[in-house]
């Protein structure tokens, strides 16, 4: 089956902490993106990619850093520069190269919780 | 900028009513592209539709229906005959089609729709 994983599920981290969060997709697609939302809010873009060895950055980046070294894999490491990191993180892929015009497909999500 | 807004935070419904979620855009482009996503308990949000800036043609897909229109700039959804299975958090999002936002889609803050039997 073709789609995106994201691991794991649930997350608990201690302040202080650097955490990874897993997005591997299947799909072939050129883009991937990382969404955080927060309860009660949609949802806000923290880096986007749109091919390998190449990424952006989206509207609340702080705290964040990502790579995509390979096309299928695009992690997100949530670093202890990041003030408030309690949310449920969401990663997205689309076919092309980003554009605003392709159908973003989601990830199961991972809940972070700050202890 | 571009901006969603999702006036109606929660709604509540009883099976079998029809209800509608609205959907109310800002955007300088003249192409863009406007979708709606389902959000269930479990979390993963489900792309339910898709539509360009230059298709007014209302959509209906089994008991869903989208009505688009460009002058008020709305793009609402209806639930026919509403389930309990529809429950969850509906969001709207607009996309451009280009410029310096690649890949960038704006949400709108969401409708939670509770469906009671």
């Amino acid at each position: 089956d073709g789609g995106i994983t994201q691991s794991p599920k649930y997350l608990f981290r201690k302040e202080g902490q650097n955490v990874t969060l897993s997005c591997e997709q299947n799909l072939n697609h050129d883009a991937m993106y990382w969404y955080r939302q927060d309860p009660g809010q949609g949802l806000r873009l923290i880096y986007y990619s749109q091919i390998v060895n190449d990424f952006q950055k989206g509207d609340i980046a702080e705290g964040y850093s990502v790579s995509r070294e390979k096309k299928e894999s695009f992690p997100l490491t949530v670093t202890s520069a990041q003030k408030n990191p309690t949310a449920f993180y969401l990663c997205a892929s689309s076919r092309g190269r980003g554009s605003g015009t392709d159908t973003q497909y989601f990830g199961p999500g991972t809940r972070l919780t700050v202890l | 900028a571009q901006k969603v807004t999702q006036a109606q935070t929660e709604i509540s419904v009883v099976e079998k009513e029809d209800v509608t979620l609205d959907c109310v855009y800002e955007t300088r482009d003249t192409t863009y592209y406007l979708f709606w996503y389902k959000q269930p308990p479990s979390g993963e949000l489900v792309f339910l539709i898709r539509r360009n800036s230059f298709d007014e043609q209302n959509e209906i897909s089994g008991r869903y229906s989208w009505n688009f229109q460009k002058s008020t700039s709305s793009f609402n959804f209806t639930i026919t005959a509403s389930q309990v299975v529809d429950s969850a958090v509906y969001f709207c999002a607009l996309g451009d089609a280009g410029g310096t936002s690649y890949g960038k889609l704006t949400f709108g803050q969401g409708t939670i729709l509770t469906v009671h039997p």
